[in-house]
């Protein structure tokens, strides 16, 4: 069975700093495809950044970027500069290339950014 | 413009109550998903349907019913059997179409459910 884990309930970080958040999986298929989603106080689900496994070059998204470490089963997501908007709950999510397109999500790494 | 719209935004059950949450997209998905959102464990899978009129169990299906009569349509009933059903309740769509560009969910804002 496929798993993710976020082992950060709960991060904070100034302004204008940087930070990690983590995730690790456990899978055995090789194609699959990962995603970091926020999930802002209003609770509308927003997706951040997304890897293809095939992939070996990292993912960015302006601010956000991704390490991805696909023999060690990692997948975190760096945010530079960090904005008040940043403040988020954030989901890590993994799909396998199957056909069905179920996603299996972390339980989340609460950021709070700091004025 | 595209999106899914769920409704209502909260709702409150009677113990012994039915309650249907309504879930529609106008973005013609073929895929459509329901998850639940309690805290400290994420989104757990509650049914999903990939083309009309066929749905699939995902990991937490007791207590739940779906139908998926129209492709815009994916309503969820939490039925007296579920014994806990005190959560937030997300929908969900994507294409099916198997482009990996194309792979992400979009998601609707919500609905709250608290048994009062």
């Amino acid at each position: 069975a496929q798993t993710v884990t976020q082992s950060q309930p709960e991060m904070s970080v100034q302004e204008a700093e940087t930070v990690t958040l983590s995730c690790t999986y456990d899978t055995s298929e090789n194609n699959y495809y990962l995603f970091w989603y926020k999930q802002p106080p209003s609770r509308q689900m927003i997706l951040v950044i997304r890897q293809e496994a095939y992939k070996q070059q990292n993912a960015t998204e302006n601010r956000f970027s991704v390490n991805f470490q696909k023999a060690a089963k990692s997948f975190s997501l760096k945010i530079s500069d960090s904005q008040l908007g940043d403040t988020a709950m954030y989901f890590c999510a993994f799909m396998i290339d199957s056909g069905t397109y179920k996603y299996i999500f972390g339980t989340g790494t609460r950021l709070k950014v700091l004025a | 413009d595209g999106g899914i719209t769920q409704s209502p935004k909260y709702l409150f059950r009677k113990e012994g109550q039915n309650v249907t949450l309504s879930c529609e997209q106008n973005l013609n998905h073929d895929a459509m998903y329901w998850y639940r959102q309690d805290p400290g464990q994420g989104l757990r899978l509650i049914y999903y349907s990939q083309i009309v009129n066929d749905f699939q169990k995902g990991d937490i299906a007791e207590g739940y019913s779906v139908s998926r009569e129209k492709k815009e349509s994916f309503p969820l009933t939490v039925t007296s059997a579920q014994k806990n059903p005190t959560a937030f309740y997300l929908c969900a769509s994507s294409t099916s179409l198997g482009r990996s560009s194309d792979y992400g969910y979009t998601f609707g804002s919500g609905t709250r459910l608290t048994v009062v």
